[in-house]
Parts: C-alpha cells; structure tokens; sequence
C-alpha cells in the first residue's frame, strides 16, 4: 500500500512552546488531511487541503499542502496540555482512498 | 448527535471463534470504512463501501467480510479470529470519498 513517513514519530515539549510536524509521501496527492487521535478515542478531523501552496487555519492550527504536493506541515503554536495526542496525515489521490501516515505523538510538559 | 456509533467496544475472542463488529452513522453519509490500527503502522483500510449496495477491498482484506446493510450501517465480520486480528478497529463514514472522514471511537478486540 502507499507509504505516508510522518516525522517526527513523538515529540516531547514545554507548554508554550510552537510545534511543527511533517507527512511526504513518494507520490502526488489532490488532498491531504490532518487528524488527531485522543487516547481511547476515533481520530477527529482537524484541517482539510485540496491545492497546492494551500495554508489553512483552525485556531493555533495552521497546515501547508507542499507545492510538490508529495509532502504536507502541520504547526501548532503555543501548546497546551490539551494538545497531546497522536496527530496523523492522510493523503489522497482522486478519487482514491485516503491512505494514513503512521502518526506523531505529542507530549505536552506543563 | 451521535455521528459513528460503533459496537462493541472490547471484546475478547478466542482463536476460531467468530463475531461481527457493527457501525452506524446518522449523518447522511454515502461511504462507509473499516480500518484497523496497529502499533508503529497507522491505520489501514480492510473494506469500504461508496455507496449503498456495494462494497470493495482496502489494503488488507484477508480474514474479514463485511456487510453494507443499508445507507447507515456497515458491518465487519471475522468469520474464524486469529491472534494476527488483534487491534483496534475503527469505522468511518463520509459524504463521498473526496471529503474527510468522520471515525467511531474504536472497538478493541483481542484474540488468545
């Protein structure tokens, strides 16, 4: 199946402190999405991009679809415990399935 | 609203056993999934169904079958469970499959 690498695999930070996370993937996608998973709980959607040099926000949440459209970013700036989590990438090609990167886990330390 | 409703939530089987996993959704969605996740691989697609009447493997198919009831339920079934299926399954729906998924919250299932 298509292998999405997010990077980094987990991550240890200072409440406070900006965060930012990558998703490449080895082919074009038209979509990417980025989710976060609560322990115990269904991935949520956070942010949805459908073009190229897109740059979307949702509250301290700010995404970038890469202009090679093979890679996507996801920033989280001044954490809060409540961010912790596991945060995962999704891509698409037309009209395919989604397929899922293997997740950053973040750590907030108050 | 309750969005993806899945059930059970735990459940332990033995090896060879059977049991259906079910999955509502209240949203009006035409497509519905099946995933599993496992440790260190993300999440990966067993079954979808676009729409109504029809169904389609994902990447890893082999041991289920699944079930698109009607508009708003799609079942996954382990016809003889092994350890191998142990994980955490999550169902989904969406509007088509060019929009972002709405997942349940997951049914844990372990087999000894």
């Amino acid at each position: 199946g298509q292998q999405l690498n997010q990077s980094p695999q987990s991550m240890f930070i200072q409440e406070g402190e900006d965060v930012s996370m990558n998703c490449t993937s080895s082919s074009i996608f038209n979509t990417w999405l980025w989710y976060k998973q609560d322990p115990g709980e269904g991935p949520v959607l956070l942010i949805a991009l459908y073009k190229a040099g897109e740059l979307t926000s949702n509250g301290r949440l700010t995404a970038q679809f890469g202009i090679t459209r093979k890679d996507s970013f996801l920033n989280i700036s001044a954490s809060i415990p409540s961010d912790v989590g596991i945060y995962f990438c999704a891509g698409q090609r037309a009209g395919n399935q989604f397929y899922f990167g293997t997740g950053t886990s973040l750590t907030v330390i108050p | 609203n309750a969005g993806v409703t899945q059930t059970p939530k735990f459940q332990v089987l033995k090896t060879g056993q059977s049991m259906t996993l079910q999955c509502a959704q209240d949203m009006n969605h035409n497509s519905m999934y099946w995933y599993r996740q496992d440790p260190g691989m993300g999440l990966r697609l067993i079954y979808y169904s676009a729409s109504e009447g029809t169904t389609d493997k994902g990447e890893v198919p082999n041991g289920y079958n699944v079930s698109r009831l009607n508009k708003r339920e799609f079942s996954l079934r382990l016809e003889s469970a092994a350890p191998s299926q142990t994980s955490v399954y999550f169902c989904a729906s969406s509007m088509d499959r060019s929009y972002g998924y709405t997942f349940g919250s997951g049914t844990r299932l372990t087999v000894v």
